[in-house]
């Protein structure tokens, strides 16, 4: 049984950095054609695709947010960690981790967890 | 990016009904398109991936049709269950990006 779960902080200040894991449990990181997305959505809005990592280490970002968002993995530990920098207000929103298999859709997601930020 | 614009945004429908999403790409995504469902709270559902494949243990009243840049979802017969909001997100191309969501009601 594939699971993901998200943890980190709930709350954030202004400016701060946020990092947040996936730990992933039965599948490995390290298995051909395995990729891990990071998700978020703002409350009432829909879901904004942040960044994905895959088995090779190869990394997709999404412009809008490429230069405040790093993503890598811990193979050894199944884990997964998004590096969000310039926390800002709008930045507030519940965050998700997601496993795809190349070319599949996002199949197993994590329960997700609201992040706020503010001071 | 390849914007995604669903319609309706919210459809009023009764249990047994067959409710027809629409989702409109702002370029061709060649069949690169998901369907997932979500309930408050809860994370979004894949329920169809590369336009018309069934994900592992959906109901077969999900079907999902189309071609360039017009998809749909179909519901066959309502359900109970089925009533949440409905996404459709392209990965032909990053950005991957989501539609604006459509909400299924109770009539």
């Amino acid at each position: 049984q594939i699971t993901l779960k998200e943890s980190g902080p709930t709350l954030v200040k202004p400016t701060q950095t946020l990092t947040l894991t996936c730990t992933l449990s039965g599948l490995s990181l390290s298995t051909s054609g395995v990729g891990v997305a990071w998700l978020r959505q703002p409350p009432g809005k829909a879901p904004e695709w942040l960044a994905l990592i895959y088995w090779d280490n190869d990394k997709y970002y999404n412009p809008s947010l490429q230069s405040r968002v790093t993503v890598s993995k811990d193979t050894s530990k199944n884990q997964v960690v998004l590096i969000m920098t310039n926390m800002d207000p709008l930045d507030t929103a519940t965050y998700f981790c997601a496993h795809r298999i190349v070319e599949q859709g996002l199949d197993y997601w994590g329960p997700g967890m609201l992040v706020t930020v503010s001071s | 990016d390849v914007q995604m614009t669903q319609s309706p945004s919210t459809l009023s429908a009764s249990v047994g009904d067959r409710v027809t999403i629409s989702c409109r790409a702002s370029h061709n995504v060649n069949t690169w398109l998901a369907w997932f469902q979500q309930k408050p709270g809860k994370a979004p559902k894949l329920l169809i991936y590369k336009t018309a494949t069934l994900q592992n243990g959906v109901p077969s009243r999900f079907s999902g049709s189309g071609s360039g840049a017009e998809y749909s979802l179909t519901i066959s017969s309502l359900q109970p269950d089925d009533f949440a909001t409905y996404y459709c997100q392209q990965y032909s191309g990053y950005p991957w990006t989501f539609g604006q969501g459509t909400k299924v009601e109770i009539k």
